[in-house]
């Protein structure tokens, strides 16, 4: 079965600094999706990015990025010039067929 | 933003007793999910639908059935509810009629709170 874990459950930064949070999966496919969604505290799911595994390009929307390391079962992402309507919770999900799996989660609070 | 619609929104109920959730979808989409949300659990599928009438389980589905007689509507009940099932309940459309692609777009979420 498929497996995502995010081993970071809190992570705060600085506004208008970068920060990287950890994903990593386990999977025996080799065609697959992985996704990073944000939670604010309105509770609404919001798709912050996606990354096609037969791409080896690293995906990027704004200020957000990806780190694909498909041999190491990797997926960060990278926020750059955090705001702070950028506080949530994210979640790391990955989808082959069907299922969507998610990670744990990881909150992030951003300082003035 | 995707058309989805859950109902109710908020819910509290005793132990023992029958609960159905509602998803309505405006986006003709053939695959419908219904997951849970935990704390250190992230989201767990419970059910997925892959068009009407046709239903699979998730990882979680003990306790929770699903029905989808129309392609804008997929419920889940709990027979007899249990406070274990307290959470926070997701309805989710794949944007992709692929069934191996796309992202998901979700419901706003219904919290049920068994006492």
């Amino acid at each position: 079965a498929q497996t995502v874990t995010q081993s970071q459950p809190e992570m705060s930064v600085q506004e208008a600094e970068t920060v990287t949070l950890s994903c990593t999966y386990d999977t025996s496919e080799s065609d697959y999706y992985l996704f990073w969604y944000k939670q604010p505290p309105s509770r609404q799911m919001i798709l912050v990015i996606r990354q096609e595994a037969y791409k080896q390009q690293n995906a990027t929307e704004n200020r957000f990025s990806v780190n694909f390391q498909k041999a190491a079962k990797s997926f960060s992402l990278k926020i750059s010039d955090s705001q702070l309507g950028d506080a949530a919770m994210y979640f790391c999900a990955y989808r082959r067929a069907q299922k969507l799996v998610f990670g744990q989660g990881t909150r992030l609070t951003i300082n003035p | 933003d995707a058309g989805i619609t859950q109902s109710p929104r908020h819910k509290v109920t005793e132990t023992g007793t029958p609960v159905t959730l509602r998803c309505h979808q405006t986006e003709n989409h053939r695959y419908m999910y219904w997951y849970r949300q935990d704390p250190g659990h992230g989201l767990r599928l419970i059910h997925y639908s892959y068009g009407v009438k046709d239903t699979d389980k998730g990882e979680v589905s003990d306790g929770y059935s699903v029905s989808r007689s129309k392609t804008e509507d997929f419920l889940l009940t709990l027979e007899s509810a249990t406070s274990s099932q307290t959470s926070v309940y997701f309805c989710a459309i794949s944007a992709s009629q692929s069934m191996n692609t796309g992202e998901l777009f979700f419901g706003e979420g219904s919290r049920l709170t068994v006492l």
